[in-house]
């Protein structure tokens, strides 16, 4: 699996967009970008994956650059509760998720 | 629908003594996976299953960590002779079936093992 790179940390103010990067430059053409966020005293918890186009959910959206080096997880309007540690992965043949340290997202009121 | 769950929630032990930490999916999954979390760090991988069997082991950082999932359902992740090293927030997660790449991982909310 491709090794990911992220910010240690991000603020964002509540109700305002937030774009979290993620820099994943050795990855192949089959490896899954997987986004988990892990709040407070909680385990992970999936947020959204995406192989080569732009994805949505209800959470949130997954930007993927054309050359699939990096994506952007974008949350629309943060709120409080999406205060957590946000974990790029990506997986390709292999069942496990491989987990950088993440990027620690605080939202100020 | 009931998540993953997992027990004890806390478990504090002696260095040397033996541990069990057990792992309830979700009803169906058939894949389960064991990780890791020390702190300030990302999760860490020790252990998938498909089924009853260890699919992929390799994250076992040595032979006193073995784990068992013997009817296909509850896993239960065993440690010999702990060592004060240990210490971390075992997370087990599982998912209904094991595609890949694409699959969703559901996690529970760990057991915090403190070794004395």
């Amino acid at each position: 699996d491709a090794k990911t790179t992220q910010p240690n940390s991000m603020e964002s103010n509540e109700e305002e967009p937030v774009h979290l990067p993620c820099n994943h430059s050795t990855i192949s053409g089959t490896d899954y970008i997987h986004w988990y966020r892990q709040l407070p005293s909680q385990g992970p918890e999936y947020v959204i994956h995406g192989l080569t186009s732009n994805v949505n959910n209800r959470m949130a959206s997954l930007a993927i650059a054309e050359d699939r080096k990096s994506s952007t997880l974008i949350l629309h309007r943060a709120t409080l509760r999406d205060a957590a540690v946000y974990y790029c992965t990506s997986r390709a043949g292999s069942y496990q998720l491989t987990f950088g340290k993440g990027t620690k997202l605080s939202v100020i009121p | 629908g009931a998540g993953v769950s997992q027990t004890p929630s806390n478990k504090v032990t002696e260095k040397g003594k033996y541990v069990e930490l057990r792992c309830d999916p979700i009803s169906g999954h058939t894949a389960l996976y064991w990780y890791r979390q020390s702190l300030g760090q990302g999760p860490e991988f020790l252990i998938y299953f498909q089924g009853t069997g260890a699919a992929d082991d390799s994250g076992l950082p040595n032979d006193r960590f073995f784990a068992v999932r013997p009817e296909g359902s509850v896993s239960t992740l065993k440690i010999q002779r702990t060592e004060r090293g240990d210490s971390a927030v075992y997370l087990c997660a599982s998912s209904p079936t094991a595609s890949g790449g694409t699959d969703t991982q559901y996690f529970g909310p760990g057991t915090r093992l403190t070794v004395l």
